[in-house]
């Protein structure tokens, strides 16, 4: 699976848009961007996922490059129950029946009041 | 409410000591993880299961041994843990088939603490 860089942290003013970006230069053709946020103490929540179009949910928007080497998970109006740690996961979705999800260090938020 | 429990949320026990943790999943999946997440570290994989067999054991070691009644429930037996067992534990689930690309989706786990 390609690897992913994401900021080590990042701050946002409660009520405005948060936006978390992810470089995965060398992601491949059948290779999915999937977004996870974990809040302390708590289990991996996932948030959405993509493969080249933009996607939305009642949670977030994800906005992936044309050439797909990046992508922003933006959260529209951040509360203070949003501050967690964001996971960028790329993986290749090969109709495997599992798979293994690995997770890096991911981007610290902090909602700010 | 992400439709994965487990159970208990918080156990601790000494090193002889056998316990087990429970996982049940409401969304009709058929692949079933077990994960652990060591203070600092990023989340280990450990065990993988789809249509209740086991297709991945990623070097657990024997003192873990799991087992998958069926395709919503997930046991972790534990017996002669060590201290540096002490973690958070998260079971997961996914639909398998299709395109391959659904979500795992994860329950807030068991934080176990050896003694």
């Amino acid at each position: 699976d390609a690897k992913t860089t994401q900021p080590t942290s990042m701050d946002c003013a409660e009520g405005r848009a948060a936006n978390l970006p992810c470089n995965h230069s060398t992601i491949s053709g059948n290779e999915y961007v999937y977004w996870y946020r974990q809040i302390h103490s708590q289990g991996p929540q996932y948030i959405i996922h993509g493969l080249k179009n933009n996607e939305t949910n009642e949670m977030a928007s994800l906005i992936i490059t044309e050439d797909r080497k990046s992508s922003t998970l933006i959260l529209p109006h951040a509360t203070l129950r949003d501050t967690a740690v964001y996971y960028c996961i790329v993986r290749v979705a090969n109709g495997a029946g599992s798979y293994q999800l690995t997770f890096g260090k991911g981007t610290k938020l902090s909602v700010i009041p | 409410e992400t439709g994965v429990t487990q159970t208990p949320r918080h156990l601790v026990m000494g090193m002889t000591n056998k316990k087990s943790l429970k996982c049940e999943q409401h969304l009709g999946h058929n692949a079933m993880y077990w994960y652990k997440q060591s203070a600092k570290k990023p989340l280990e994989l450990m065990f993988v299961y789809n249509f209740k067999e086991q297709t991945e054991n990623n070097s657990v070691p024997s003192r873990f041994s799991p087992e998958c009644p069926n395709s919503s429930h997930l046991f972790l037996h534990l017996h002669t843990l060590q201290p540096e067992d002490s973690a958070l534990y998260l079971c997961a689930s996914s639909q398998s088939g299709g395109a391959g690309n659904q979500p795992q989706h994860f329950g807030d786990g068991t934080r176990l603490s050896i003694l």
